[in-house]
């Protein structure tokens, strides 16, 4: 139990454009899901969090105009690179909390890989 | 600030014999610290948190608030212990995991 899926999971495109990531919790229902940006060889960090229903949490010196984030349901959350640039292209991973038993574990979707050209 | 240190980013080791991953935090309160392990080509899961005191596939890890550390340990390592390690904290309340850097750990044979 506790599965996260994101989609797609390897995305390439052209400066300036959009792409869309979605999270979801397969067989729970996620009342915050976050969302995390992974360079290479370092360590996730935080971007956002989300509650369904609810505006975003931002992390300091995260942009929430070019990040934008949207909880609408309690299985589903996405994110919006908006006129991405290749300095976005990075490893985005979420995670979602509310699994019943231990109710603030992560569990974390596989992560999607953003190329910006 | 909440602060996680792994300073240890390469951990190599022979099958067998035992390991010791370090994580040492910063957190002015009681901290809730965790384990996340992420194997080649999957993603990252739950090793094991310090509230629960269980051990995992053999790992344990033990919450020292005199030494601000949670360091991971297991007696005897296997090869398919191979993999990136990462302590997180928890605290204040709040949801969010502030990670470590990661410790890549290998076993050989």
């Amino acid at each position: 139990g506790a599965v996260v899926s994101q989609h797609p999971s390897r995305v390439i495109c052209k400066s300036g454009t959009s792409v869309k990531i979605e999270c979801r919790s397969l067989d729970f229902q996620a009342t915050t899901m976050f969302w995390y940006r992974q360079f290479p060889k370092q360590s996730l960090m935080l971007m956002a969090t989300s509650n369904e229903g609810s505006k975003a949490t931002y992390e300091q010196g995260v942009e929430k105009d070019k990040f934008l984030i949207n909880h609408a349901s309690l299985t589903l959350s996405t994110l919006t690179v908006t006129s991405a640039h290749p300095e976005d292209s990075s490893f985005y991973i979420c995670s979602a909390s509310g699994a019943g038993g231990l109710a603030d574990t992560q569990y974390f979707g596989p992560g999607t890989r953003l190329t910006v050209l | 600030a909440q602060r996680v240190t792994q300073p240890e980013k390469l951990l190599s080791v022979f099958k067998g014999a035992p390991v010791e991953l370090k994580c040492n935090y910063s957190y002015s309160g009681s901290p809730e610290l965790f384990w996340y392990v992420q194997y080649s080509r999957q993603r990252l899961q739950l090793l094991l948190r310090h509230i629960s005191r269980e051990s995992i596939k053999g790992f344990t890890a033990d919450l020292n608030k005199g030494e601000t550390s949670f360091h991971l340990k297991k007696p005897f390592a296997q090869e398919e212990d191979s993999a990136m390690y990462y302590c997180a904290l928890q605290g204040g309340g709040s949801e969010k995991l502030v990670f470590g850097k990661g410790t890549k750990l290998t076993v050989n044979p």
